[in-house]
């Protein structure tokens, strides 16, 4: 069964640190692996996409990175800020005939303190 | 990226009622749409996928009868919970996979369902 697992479940730090979220999964088949941001009662803001050919993705403080091997990818949030609280998503499209829907872990809620 | 809107945002209702919610592709015409649903503290798990023109796949315990989806354009895929109750209250969200080289998934804003 195909899985994805976050880790930690939440995370407090204070304004300024860098951070770094885990998610795993079980199956290195992969297609691409997306990472979102998720408001409370909210939708989901994709943040960033990395494909399967590729090894990292950057878009100003975040950096995330996949390493299919060994079935892992973090995102790095540097100099966190109180507007970065969230809960963020790890999604992989697993390589299937089904479709392309995603698997979800169950996130990571960070809380940014000033 | 794709603009996906849903409507309502949020619905409450007693139970043994229907609800419809709506999803619309505004800038992307989507031949397939997924619909998921998260509860509270948990992960977003995929319900089923809309075709359009056909019927939709639905995942293993997913019951098709009540929970009832029309692709009706490409720009519109509903999802209607017939006889909803308590237990159906959830937050339900619709994704359009974009085609292309990304295969990037963009979602709405979701759909929170109340049902009394």
């Amino acid at each position: 069964k195909q899985e994805v697992t976050q880790i930690p479940a939440a995370l407090s730090v204070p304004e300024g640190e860098n951070l770094v979220l885990n998610c795993s999964f079980t199956d290195s088949a992969i297609y691409n692996l997306q990472w979102f941001r998720q408001d409370p009662g909210k939708g989901l803001t994709s943040l960033l996409l990395i494909q399967s050919s590729q090894r990292e993705q950057t878009s100003g403080r975040l950096n995330a990175s996949l390493d299919k091997s060994s079935g892992r990818s973090t995102l790095y949030i540097a100099a966190s800020q109180p507007g970065d609280s969230a809960t963020y998503l790890c999604a992989v499209r697993f390589i299937n005939q089904a479709g392309t829907a995603l698997i979800f872990g169950k996130g990571t809620t960070l809380s940014v303190s000033s | 990226g794709a603009v996906v809107s849903q409507h309502p945002s949020r619905v409450i209702c007693k139970s043994g009622t229907s609800v419809k919610i709506e999803c619309r592709s505004l800038d992307f015409q989507a031949t397939t749409m997924f619909w998921y649903r998260q509860f509270p503290k948990q992960s977003l798990m995929l319900m089923a996928t809309s075709n359009e023109g056909s019927k939709a796949t639905y995942e293993q315990g997913v019951e098709k009868d009540k929970f009832l989806i029309n692709h009706a354009s490409l720009t519109l895929s509903t999802l209607t919970v017939t006889s909803a109750h308590p237990e159906d209250s959830s937050f339900y969200i619709c994704s359009v996979p974009t085609s292309g080289g990304t295969n990037e998934q963009f979602f709405g804003p979701g759909t929170r369902l109340t049902v009394l």
